[in-house]
């Protein structure tokens, strides 16, 4: 079985670029939600995606956006780069089925960093 | 979904069983209780769940009160590998939108 997958690992940006980080779901899972990181604080709920739709979204503004694809992989994209971006990316997937959803599992991460 | 309230750090001789405390007074009677793990800089492990009954996997031990308004996770014999950030989460599981709320977590530090 293979687990959740992120890449790249580390990303460096200047501020008002864009960045793109991508996430494989573990097999079987048809659900990818993602989180922000900020040093020393809990991981922040994103967006949530499902059969290739948002679907749900915590308090983050227009400009991080994201995408799923038919292979259930995912895309986080954060336009307009602010230094209060850089921080740790984190993407998990879960199965849902009917009206419950299973687990969540993490990946690894993508560590940006914003100067 | 229904707060959290866990102690900031505790330490642990290794060897030891490790119980971290979660307080979670206002949880619903449809909200299971969820922990997870965070080794320094990588993503968050899940380690076990629990709706009203006590739970067992090879990783821990979830104790839930019986009036569910707090939990305790048990690490049977604490190894140096365990010092992490341990969240408590309370969830319902529901079709809908899904996120996790973290709280701040408990450091636990094992002690050799």
């Amino acid at each position: 079985e293979t687990g959740v997958t992120q890449s790249p690992t580390h990303l460096i940006k200047t501020r008002g670029q864009q960045v793109t980080l991508r996430c494989s779901s573990q097999s079987g899972h048809n659900t990818v939600s993602w989180y922000q990181q900020a040093l020393g604080q809990g991981p922040q709920f994103i967006f949530q995606y499902y059969r290739e739709e948002e679907n749900g979204r915590g308090n983050f503004p227009p400009r991080f956006s994201g995408l799923q694809f038919p292979n259930y992989s995912s895309e986080l994209n954060v336009n307009a780069l602010e230094l209060d971006d850089s921080a740790l990316y984190l993407c998990a997937s879960s199965s849902r089925t009917g009206q419950s959803t299973d687990t969540q599992y993490f990946g690894p991460g993508t560590r940006l960093t914003v100067l | 979904d229904a707060k959290t309230t866990q102690p900031t750090s505790m330490d642990c001789a290794e060897g030891r069983a490790a119980n971290l405390p979660c307080n979670h007074s206002t949880i619903s009677g449809n909200e299971y209780v969820y922990w997870y793990r965070q080794i320094h800089s990588q993503g968050p492990q899940y380690i076990i769940h629990g709706l009203k009954n006590n739970e067992t996997n090879e990783m821990a031990s979830l104790i839930i009160t019986e009036d569910r308004k707090s939990s305790t996770l048990i690490l049977p014999h604490a190894t140096l590998r365990d010092t992490a950030v341990y969240y408590c989460i309370v969830r319902v599981d529901r079709g809908g939108a899904d996120g996790l709320t973290f709280g701040k977590g408990t450091h636990l530090i094992i002690q050799p």
